[in-house]
């Protein structure tokens, strides 16, 4: 079965600042997608970011981006000029291409808080 | 994207009964998922509830405990039977616009407290 890993449990970022959120996944197979979302206090989780793992080229969307490592399994999301609006629930979540259509497997979430 | 409605919001609710989570889309999707999030946890999938079958569950959950229901396209609801504290949590409702990619957009989330 397919784990996803993050390590940070917290993180805090200066506005304006960039942070860079870990994520470990294990799965043996090729082809999957990739997931960022984000819950905010509000509870609705929404998708910031998404990355098909046949693209070599990291995605991208606007102050969201990601470093994918396919070797290492890693998925790291990095946000650019941080906002307070950004402060939030980050979970990883991967998606494999066969069995249940779309079942996700979510890591552990990183709580992200945003400084003055 | 799609909205997704939830009902209700939040609830706070005694050991032993039941209640029942709506969820309704504005378009028509072909599978809705069923989530748990308990406090301060990862998301879990219950169930996969398709239109016209049963619904699919996850290991460690029962129709039983989550019956769910899908009379339409754009309506599932989930009931929490008998409920404990442990079933204190988070519950969501999500859907798949597009297949290719599986991504899911979800609803606000229903917050039960079970006393």
């Amino acid at each position: 079965a397919q784990t996803v890993t993050q390590s940070q449990p917290e993180m805090s970022v200066q506005e304006a600042e960039t942070v860079t959120l870990s994520c470990t996944y294990d799965t043996s197979e090729s082809d999957y997608y990739l997931f960022w979302y984000k819950q905010p206090p509000s509870r609705q989780m929404i998708l910031v970011i998404r990355q098909e793992a046949y693209k070599q080229q990291n995605a991208t969307e606007n102050r969201f981006s990601v470093n994918f490592q396919k070797a290492a399994k890693s998925f790291s999301l990095k946000i650019s000029d941080s906002q307070l609006g950004d402060a939030a629930m980050y979970f990883c979540a991967y998606r494999s291409p066969t069995g249940t259509a779309s079942k996700l497997t979510f890591g552990t979430g990183t709580r992200l808080q945003v400084t003055l | 994207s799609a909205v997704i409605s939830q009902k209700p919001s939040r609830d706070i609710c005694q050991r032993g009964t039941s209640l029942t989570i709506q969820c309704q889309v504005d378009s028509q999707v072909t599978m809705m998922f069923w989530y748990r999030q308990q406090p301060g946890q990862s998301l879990t999938l219950i169930a996969t509830a398709n239109q016209g079958s049963e619904a699919t569950y996850e290991s460690g959950f029962v129709i039983d405990k989550f019956p769910i229901s899908r009379p339409n396209l754009t309506f599932s609801t989930l009931t929490v039977s008998n409920m404990s504290p442990e079933d204190s949590s988070i519950y969501l409702c999500s859907v798949v616009l597009n297949r290719a990619t599986g991504e899911l957009f979800f609803g606000e989330g229903s917050r039960l407290t079970v006393l």
